[in-house]
């Protein structure tokens, strides 16, 4: 079956750093996506990986190793707005988004 | 980045009535639109693959005569919980991708719509 792994809650301290790690086992692989969730709100778009590597967009990085069927999104200088679900979904082989449960991060003062 | 517009926000109705929720690409056009339920703490659940000018694509599990789907314009999807029930109270986000983007190009979701059925 397919499968999304990712932790179900992270607290962090306002201006530090952050991992938030995925595992998958799907049906193919085209692409992974990182998704921000605040409460009651829809999912809106980080990062999408399809190649192994780092990519940077301004505070937050995702990486991708597709051997390892493993991703991390990287928050820097951690803000009190950055607490939100951070949702991962992977695009399988018919393009069809297999999604995480989410990952809760709460940030303190 | 482009814009999907989701109507209504909110919405409250008695048990047995049909509502209507409406997605909506402002700035571009979506040949794929998608609906998604989510229940409090759990994640994005696809209920069905909304095509424009064909019949949806259902997930397993999801009943196509009570979750009715049609996606009648490149810019208008429009999924319709016909009979409500309690259970079928939840967050319904609908997200769609630019035609131009191919299968892997960026979703961009709608507001959502909380459904409550008392």
């Amino acid at each position: 079956g397919q499968n999304i792994d990712q932790p179900t809650e992270m607290t962090a301290t306002e201006g530090a750093i952050v991992q938030i790690n995925c595992t998958y086992q799907t049906s193919g692989f085209n692409g992974l996506f990182w998704y921000q969730q605040h409460a009651g709100e829809a999912p809106t778009f980080l990062s999408y990986n399809v190649l192994d590597g780092l990519e940077e967009k301004g505070r937050f990085s995702s990486f991708l190793s597709r051997s390892k069927g493993y991703s991390y999104l990287l928050l820097k200088e951690l803000q009190m707005k950055d607490s939100a679900s951070y949702l991962c979904a992977v695009m399988d082989s018919n393009y069809q988004l297999i999604w995480g449960a989410g990952t809760k991060l709460i940030i303190k003062p | 980045g482009a814009v999907v517009s989701q109507h209504p926000s909110w919405v409250i109705c008695k048990s047995g009535t049909s509502v209507k929720i409406e997605c909506r690409s402002l700035d571009f056009q979506a040949t794929t639109m998608f609906w998604y339920r989510q229940f409090p703490k759990q994640s994005l659940m696809l209920m069905a693959t909304s095509n424009e000018g064909s019949k949806a694509t259902y997930e397993q599990g999801v009943e196509k005569d009570k979750f009715l789907i049609n996606h009648a314009s490149l810019t208008l999807s429009t999924l319709t919980v016909t009979s409500a029930h309690p259970e079928d109270s939840s967050f319904y986000i609908c997200s769609a991708r630019e035609a131009t983007g191919g299968d892997t190009g960026e979703l961009f979701f709608g507001e959502g719509s909380r459904l409550t059925v008392l």
